[in-house]
């Protein structure tokens, strides 16, 4: 089965410096790739996401970067505000079937003031 | 983006008892939700799959004899906790995959903390 590895598990910045969170994954049919945003004691939130067919999407300070070749996807966060401080997880997954997702272990991103 | 909403948002209950957790999705139909588990500081733990008018897939290491899922309908699903025990205190969490959508989106509820007691 699938499965995703993903680095750092905490980061700190300091605010207004970017962040950038990498993850990877095993198998190759994977083609749907969402991170989530998670506060303390709330549900994830799907903050970008990116397919296989594309390289690269942006959203305002957030874009997601994918390297099928070598199997690896990374979140860039510019700008960084002490709101962005969270958990963020990536997941993989197959685009249209009744797949599962595959969770990162989750990165805790602290922005300093 | 879709919404999905979950009830209740934090339980306590005393060992031995029974808890049902509803998930639903409010503005869209779904035909898969995922009931998830989390524990403090790690990843989500996928426990079973639901999909409408059909039988749970359950993750191995599950019990589906205590973690009963139904799904009757395209908007809800719920989990109920049989007996339950500390051990079972979690962050309970589902996500809906929405039907209309041209790819594999999940949105996720905003989760239910279970306590027992």
């Amino acid at each position: 089965g699938e499965n995703v590895e993903q680095h750092p598990s905490t980061l700190s910045v300091q605010e207004g410096d970017s962040a950038v969170i990498k993850c990877t994954y095993s198998d190759s049919a994977s083609n749907y790739f969402p991170w989530y945003k998670q506060e303390l004691g709330k549900g994830p939130q799907l903050i970008i996401d990116i397919r296989s067919n594309v390289g690269e999407k942006k959203d305002q300070r957030i874009a997601v970067t994918l390297n099928k070749t070598a199997k690896h996807f990374s979140l860039h966060i510019t700008e960084t505000q002490p709101e962005d401080s969270a958990v963020y997880f990536c997941a993989a997954s197959i685009r249209n079937t009744g797949n599962q997702f595959y969770f990162g272990t989750g990165t805790s991103l602290t922005v300093i003031p | 983006g879709a919404v999905v909403s979950q009830h209740p948002s934090r339980v306590i209950c005393k060992s031995g008892t029974s808890v049902k957790i509803e998930c639903r999705s409010l503005d869209f139909q779904a035909t898969t939700m995922f009931w998830y588990r989390q524990f403090p500081k790690q990843s989500l733990m996928l426990m079973a799959t639901s999909n409408e008018g059909s039988k749970a897939t359950y993750e191995q290491g599950v019990e589906k004899d205590k973690f009963l899922i139904n799904h009757a309908s395209l908007t809800l699903s719920t989990l109920t906790v049989t007996s339950a025990h500390p051990e079972d205190s979690s962050f309970y969490i589902c996500s809906a995959r929405n039907l209309d959508g041209s790819y594999n989106e999940q949105f996720f509820g905003p989760g239910t903390r279970l306590t027992v007691l």
